[in-house]
């Protein structure tokens, strides 16, 4: 089946740092979205993407959907302790469904 | 977006026995899905809640294990059946928002089986 290939699969950052982390899949998308989820909840739609090319910021978050249309990143600028979570990226199938990434787990130091 | 609740929150339950999650909606939605999520893994999906058909199940899921209702467009149940340890999961219940795939999860039902 499909599959995204999410990287990296955690970090340990130093609060105030730049984090960056990746998806990518050998199937196009035609939607890719970015999820927070922390312990106990459910995920959180964090930014999402329809064109390829795409750049859209959210607050500290930027986010781009890859050219080839296989791809995107998700960067947080100025990380901050309540920025700890887990990270998932999903890219929308030509048959409409979700396809999620690993998992990029998140620790900030103060 | 949409609001997502779920109940029961979390449970610990016996083998052998089932246990039916709710998922309720605030506002109307053609698309409500059923993922589950494994310790420490990510998401899959389990199948998609219809309503008033049968639910469209994915490749290792199927309805004797994992019956699906959905009377109507704010309302679907999932349940875990004949349940064994190995199906200690979150559940989590989405809907899809818009014509362009957003989809909205709810909270998850964290399930032990004992």
């Amino acid at each position: 089946g499909q599959q995204l290939n999410q990287s990296p699969q955690s970090m340990f950052i130093q609060e105030g740092e730049d984090v960056s982390m990746n998806c990518t899949s050998s199937s196009i998308f035609n939607t890719w979205l970015w999820y927070k989820q922390e312990p106990g909840e459910g995920p959180v739609l964090l930014i999402a993407l329809y064109k390829a090319g795409e750049l859209t910021s959210n607050g500290r978050l930027t986010a781009q959907f890859g050219i080839t249309r296989k791809d995107s990143f998700l960067n947080i600028s100025a990380s901050i302790p309540s920025d700890v979570g887990i990270y998932f990226c999903a890219g929308l199938d030509q048959g409409g469904k979700l396809i999620f990434g690993q998992g990029t787990e998140l620790s900030v130091k103060p | 977006s949409a609001v997502i609740s779920q109940k029961p929150s979390r449970d610990i339950c016996q083998r052998g026995t089932s246990l039916t999650i709710q998922c309720q909606v605030d506002s109307q939605v053609t698309m409500m899905f059923w993922y589950r999520q494994q310790p420490g893994q990510s998401l899959t999906l389990i199948a998609t809640a219809n309503q008033g058909s049968e639910a469209t199940y994915e490749s290792g899921f199927v309805i004797d294990k994992f019956p699906i209702s959905r009377p109507n467009l704010t309302f679907s149940t999932l349940t875990v059946s004949n349940m064994s340890p190995e199906d200690s999961s979150i559940y989590l219940c989405s809907v899809g928002v818009g014509m362009l795939g957003e989809q909205y999860f709810g909270p998850g039902t964290r399930l032990t089986v004992t």
